[in-house]
C-alpha cells in the first residue's frame, strides 16, 4: 500500500527552527516527485513547491522560495519542509503528497501536521 | 501568473440532483496537467481527477472533468450524501497553484 507518513504536530515561538518530516512507503521513491501544500486556519490549499527525491530538483512556488527548504533522504524514504525562523504567519496544516512525472497531480497525501506559532 | 478562480463559491443542493463547477484559468493552460480534489472537513485532500478528464484510482463514475483552454469543469452526476465538501482545482504548468475552492453544502 502506497502511504506517506507525517510528523506529528509542533508548537514553537516566533524564530525558532522547525523541519517537519514525510515518510514514504509502498512504492519507489526515487521516481515520483514529493510536493508541499500549505492550509492556513480556515483557507484553501496553497501549493508550496515540489522534490524530486533522484536528484533533488526542487521547484519552488514564488510565494515561498527562500522562506521553506524542501529536502529528502533516501536512505530512509523521507521528505523535509523546513524553517530557518517562523513566524506567526506560518501557522498552519502542511499536506505532503505525491507526485507522479506524467500529470504532477498530487495523488497521495499525507496526514498533515499541524504547526502552531505563537508567542 | 497564472490566477484560477473557481464559481460558484457556494453550491447548495439536495442528495440526488447534479452538481456543475466551474475552474477559470488567467490564461490558457495545459490540459494534461489539470486536476481536482475534494476534501471533507478534518481530512487531507483526495485526488479525484488528473489530466482534465481521469478520475483517480477508485473514484466511482459520477465525477466527471472536462474542459480545455482556460476553462475546465467537474460534474458529480448525482450527489450522493458523502460528495458534499469543498473542491479544489490545481494546474501545474506556469506558476502550479490551486483554484480558491467550491463548498458543496447541503440544500
Amino acid at each position: 500500500e502506497v502511504e506517506l507518513v507525517q510528523s506529528g504536530p509542533e508548537i514553537k515561538r516566533p524564530g525558532e527552527s522547525l523541519r517537519i518530516s514525510c515518510q514514504a512507503s509502498g512504492y519507489l521513491f526515487v521516481s515520483y516527485w514529493i510536493g508541499w501544500v500549505r492550509q492556513m486556519p480556515g483557507k484553501g490549499l496553497e501549493w508550496m513547491g515540489i522534490i524530486f527525491p533522484r536528484d533533488s530538483d526542487t521547484r519552488y512556488s514564488p510565494s515561498f522560495q527562500g522562506q521553506v527548504t524542501l529536502s529528502v533522504d533516501k536512505s530512509t524514504n523521507t521528505a523535509y519542509l523546513q524553517w530557518t525562523s517562523l513566524k506567526a504567519s506560518d501557522t498552519a496544516i502542511y499536506y505532503c503528497a505525491r507526485v507522479p512525472t506524467t500529470h504532477y497531480a498530487m495523488d497521495v497525501w499525507g496526514q498533515g501536521t499541524t504547526v502552531n506559532v505563537s508567542s | 501568473e497564472i490566477v484560477l478562480t473557481q464559481s460558484p463559491g457556494t453550491l447548495s443542493l439536495s442528495p440526488g440532483e447534479r452538481a456543475t463547477l466551474s475552474c477559470r484559468a488567467s490564461q490558457s493552460l495545459i490540459a494534461s496537467y489539470l486536476s481536482w480534489y475534494q476534501q471533507k472537513p478534518g481530512q487531507a485532500p483526495r485526488l479525484l481527477i488528473y489530466g482534465t478528464s481521469t478520475r483517480a484510482t477508485g473514484i466511482p463514475d459520477r465525477f466527471r472533468g472536462s474542459g480545455s483552454g482556460a476553462h475546465y469543469t467537474l460534474t458529480i452526476s448525482r450527489l450522493e450524501p458523502e460528495d458534499f465538501a469543498i473542491y479544489y482545482c490545481h494546474q501545474y504548468g506556469n506558476s502550479p497553484g490551486f483554484g480558491p475552492g467550491t463548498k458543496v453544502e447541503v440544500k
